[in-house]
């Protein structure tokens, strides 16, 4: 079955540099990426997806790309602040794995002041 | 306010007491889907459902239950809980299918096996 693996588990950057974080996924047929934010004690949120006909989506200081022939998606967030501090994960999913979706471990990122 | 609710928020109880945590949205969302969040593993799709009384098993099904008797509404069912089911539960709506569309959270319920 699909499989999605992320990395790295925990990242810890300058405040005002950049973070890359990586996905990688198994099916194919996958078609939808998104990304999720989840601060500490709350739900996970949307913040930014791309659909496998697209290769980079950028909004303000958060872009993903995505390169379907190695099968792997990163989101890259620039000028990184405070507020930035959060678990992240990855997703992926496809019409032939029947509406599953698949998540990533996730990512823990620290902004240094 | 466009939500997913769930209760209870957290939930402490026995081996083998049978217990529902409920999910409604108001969104009028198609796609319904159950999620268990545990540390380094992310979040697990328990169940999903696609639309009314049509439900299927995500990845990790065993030990739960789940109905959709209306649009609004997806609780879920443990029917004899047991330690290992302890987690961090969310559930989730969407669009469609929910395969292509972005998933809207509940607050999550944390659940405590003894």
């Amino acid at each position: 079955g699909e499989n999605v693996e992320q990395h790295p588990s925990t990242l810890s950057v300058q405040e005002g540099d950049s973070a890359v974080i990586k996905c990688t996924y198994s099916d194919s047929a996958s078609n939808y990426f998104p990304w999720y934010k989840q601060e500490l004690g709350k739900r996970p949120q949307l913040i930014i997806d791309i659909r496998s006909n697209v290769g980079e989506k950028k909004d303000q200081r958060i872009a993903v790309t995505l390169n379907k022939t190695a099968k792997h998606f990163s989101l890259h967030i620039t000028e990184t602040q405070p507020e930035d501090s959060a678990v992240y994960f990855c997703a992926a999913s496809s019409r032939s794995s029947a509406s599953k979706i698949i998540f990533g471990s996730g990512t823990r990122l620290s902004i240094r002041p | 306010e466009a939500q997913v609710t769930q209760n209870p928020r957290y939930l402490i109880t026995v081996t083998g007491k049978k217990l529902t945590v409920t999910c409604s949205q108001n969104m009028n969302h198609e796609y319904m889907s159950w999620y268990r969040q545990d540390p380094g593993l992310g979040l697990r799709q328990i169940y999903y459902s696609m639309n009314v009384e049509v439900t299927d098993k995500g990845d990790v099904p065993e030990g739960y239950k789940v109905s959709r008797k209306e649009k609004r509404n997806f609780p879920l069912i443990l029917e004899s809980p047991s330690p290992n089911q302890t987690s961090l539960y969310f559930c989730a709506s969407s669009y469609g299918t929910g395969q292509d569309q972005p998933q809207h959270f509940g607050d999550g319920t944390r659940l405590s096996i003894l």
